[in-house]
């Protein structure tokens, strides 16, 4: 069974048009991170949550914001999609303290019309 | 310098053979390393991790060389279904919650 679920899989949004994604997890593990992922390039840090503490990437654009309301789940909002943000993002979970192994969820592909 | 380089590839090889990656990161203060597996259009996986003393997982070798700062990943009788991307994976001292993804190389194993 899936440990980190992410809705939808596929994203079709127009430009502009503010769009959700959504990871949930069953592991209890404190730390969720997402990341974008473009076709050919390295899974790029977006924000991550230690627990309730949100770090955000120091290149990350302010159209992107994210929420976390529990331990299990995460969100990503777009607030205004552009032609650049169509990709692949990426949750992810760990536990805090030693080896700092992450699990993926199957992503959500997302295009902007 | 990239934190975390690779060959891009792809490596063409045929069933059987064995194929060996390298990767080079540029924090000699890292602490912690990974090969992680990525199929096209699907999440990356964590396929081990690397130990300082070297580790084997069946067909898979990994070795760590902090000296010259590269680790490696050796993968004996390719099959077809080892076809993929292979993320080299760091994570950087200091940042312990945070990973940096190497471009990945890809491999393509063919009959």
């Amino acid at each position: 069974d899936a440990m980190v679920i992410q809705n939808p899989r596929y994203q079709v949004t127009q430009f502009g048009k503010p769009v959700t994604l959504s990871c949930s997890q069953t592991l209890n593990h404190n730390v969720m991170y997402w990341y974008q992922q473009k076709s050919s390039q390295a899974p790029k840090l977006l924000f991550h949550y230690y627990d309730k503490d949100f770090n955000n990437e120091a290149d990350t654009p302010d159209n992107f914001q994210s929420r976390r309301p529990n331990t299990s789940f995460c969100f990503l909002d777009i607030r205004s999609p552009g032609l650049g943000d169509a990709a692949m993002y990426l949750c992810a979970t760990s536990r805090a303290g030693g080896v700092n192994i992450q699990y993926f969820g199957a992503g959500t592909r997302l295009s902007v019309l | 310098r990239k934190e975390v380089e690779q060959d891009p590839g792809p490596f063409n090889v045929p069933e059987g053979a064995t194929v060996a990656f390298n990767c080079t990161y540029s924090n000699s203060a890292s602490q912690s390393f990974f090969w992680y597996r990525q199929d096209c259009r699907k999440e990356p996986k964590l396929l081990m991790s690397v130990y300082s003393s070297g580790n084997e997982d069946g067909r898979f070798t990994a070795q760590l060389n902090r000296a010259s700062q590269y680790i490696s990943l050796l993968i004996r009788d390719s099959k077809l279904s080892d076809s993929a991307t292979y993320l080299c994976v760091v994570n950087p001292t200091g940042t312990a919650s945070k990973l940096t993804f190497g471009t990945g190389t890809r491999l393509q194993v063919t009959l």
